[in-house]
């Protein structure tokens, strides 16, 4: 069965710090991977994806993600983070067909200081 | 460009009302379409998801209902609210290999 951890809740860094907030998946198959990132009271954004290709993917907002088959990992760095990157972020897997078929993990709050 | 729209932005109703909460979606057509829910602090539900028109399949029990009576159209409903129905819904539609394309969500507060 398809499942995602994200075994951080919260995570509080300083504003000009690097970040990595971890995501691990079960997956039987090759997975779509994605990150989203929510804002208090806003919707889902999509902050990058991968399907195949470099393991190493760009998103926006100076994000990155590495996709690591062999840990079942798909992580989301960025090296310096601003106040405005507080906010919820979500990993997902999804199967390459068919409806209902991204699974989000639970998510982790990002607090940003100054 | 696709786009989805979702309505009201905030709500607050009283225990017993019913609901009607309506999320649409333009320049696209058949979408796969879904109502997720996040009580506080709490990640996210699936409540519902659609394939196609008067197509709907539940996740969990629940006190909702929710109907596609267009093919761009998905209403989540309610005929009387609990205190529990309290959270933040939000509708999505499948790009397909571009993931989901969330609404700007209903914050429903049940008083």
């Amino acid at each position: 069965a398809q499942s995602v951890t994200q075994p951080d809740i919260h995570i509080t860094v300083s504003e000009g710090a690097s970040l990595e907030l971890r995501c691990n998946y079960s997956y039987g198959a090759t997975p779509y991977l994605f990150w989203y990132v929510q804002s208090p009271g806003q919707g889902l954004q999509l902050l990058l994806k991968y399907f195949s290709g470099d393991t190493l993917v760009q998103g926006i907002k100076g994000f990155e993600a590495e996709f690591k088959r062999s840990q079942s990992s798909f992580n989301l760095r960025k090296p310096s983070v601003h106040w405005s990157d507080a906010a919820e972020y979500f990993c997902a897997v999804g199967a390459r067909t068919g409806a209902n078929n991204l699974f989000f993990g639970t998510g982790t709050r990002l607090t940003v200081i100054p | 460009s696709q786009t989805i729209h979702q309505w009201p932005a905030t709500l607050v109703q009283p225990v017993g009302s019913p609901l009607s909460l309506e999320c649409t979606v333009e320049g696209t057509s058949n979408p796969n379409l879904y109502w997720y829910r996040q009580a506080a602090g709490r990640g996210l539900q699936l409540l519902f998801y659609s394939v196609g028109i008067g197509q709907i399949s539940s996740e969990v029990p629940q006190n909702l209902s929710a109907s596609r009576p267009q093919d761009r159209q998905f209403i989540l409903s309610s005929k009387k609210l609990l205190l529990s129905d309290s959270g933040f819904y939000l509708c999505a539609w499948d790009r397909g290999l571009g993931g989901y394309t969330f609404g700007s969500g209903t914050r429903l507060t049940v008083v």
